[in-house]
């Protein structure tokens, strides 16, 4: 498998400001990287593929604009919630695809509470 | 596309008892099937997946889940619960193109 790591674990922020979190996949190299949300006693809903050194891919009705994805290099990818609103208060979680088919390994997640 | 559906939000059990957590899905492909477990704050963690091959899919923690094509089901068992297995359970199906959907999970509860 793949560990994953994300940063920070928890964040406060104020409404308009922007955060930016980071997936990181410290023992395999990524070509890909998923981001997903979490709405309280929700499922996971995807958000975008991150693709290295290309434009992420973002699902339907997601503002790519507002959730900003880099992919940099094989190790990183951030999502940047930009002019941040109460309502993108959420759990953000990351993960890698390995080699296996359709195999993710998940990061821990994000806590993003917008004031 | 492709969809899950698992009943029940929350389900208590004994300890000691049967685990069962049930899993619909629907798929335009052949389906490639996942359960995973999350604990508190935490991400989520592969106990098992089905792709090909046998029906009858073992996982860790005692877990193990069987794909009945003709039902379009996925359904979890653990014969005898334990209190650490108090967590949110997830089912997903991969959609052929590397993504996952989602079940909306079950949050199991384990009564000592």
């Amino acid at each position: 498998g793949a560990v994953v790591s994300q940063h920070p674990s928890r964040v406060i922020c104020k409404s308009g400001t922007s955060v930016k979190i980071e997936c990181r996949s410290l023992d395999f190299q990524a070509t890909t990287m998923f981001w997903y949300r979490q709405f309280p006693k929700k499922s996971l809903m995807l958000m975008a593929t991150s693709n290295e050194g290309s434009k992420a891919t973002y699902e339907q009705g997601v503002e790519k604009d507002k959730f900003l994805i880099n992919h940099a290099s094989l190790t990183l990818s951030t999502l940047t919630v930009t002019s941040a609103h109460p309502e993108d208060s959420s759990f953000y979680i990351c993960s890698v695809q390995t080699g296996g088919p359709y195999e993710q390994y998940f990061g821990p997640g994000t806590r993003l509470t917008v004031t | 596309a492709q969809s899950v559906t698992q009943l029940g939000s929350h389900v208590s059990v004994s300890e000691g008892a049967l685990v069962l957590l049930r899993c619909n899905y629907s798929s335009s492909v052949p389906p490639y099937l996942f359960w995973y477990v999350q604990y508190p704050n935490q991400g989520l963690q592969l106990l098992l997946k089905y792709t090909t091959g046998a029906t009858l899919v073992k996982g860790i923690n005692g877990f193990e889940a069987e794909f009945k094509k003709s039902e379009t089901s996925f359904h979890l068992t653990k014969p005898s619960a334990h209190m650490s297995d108090a967590a949110e359970y997830f089912c997903a199906v991969s959609d052929g193109n590397n993504r996952l959907a989602f079940g909306k999970g079950n949050q199991v509860v384990v009564i000592p």
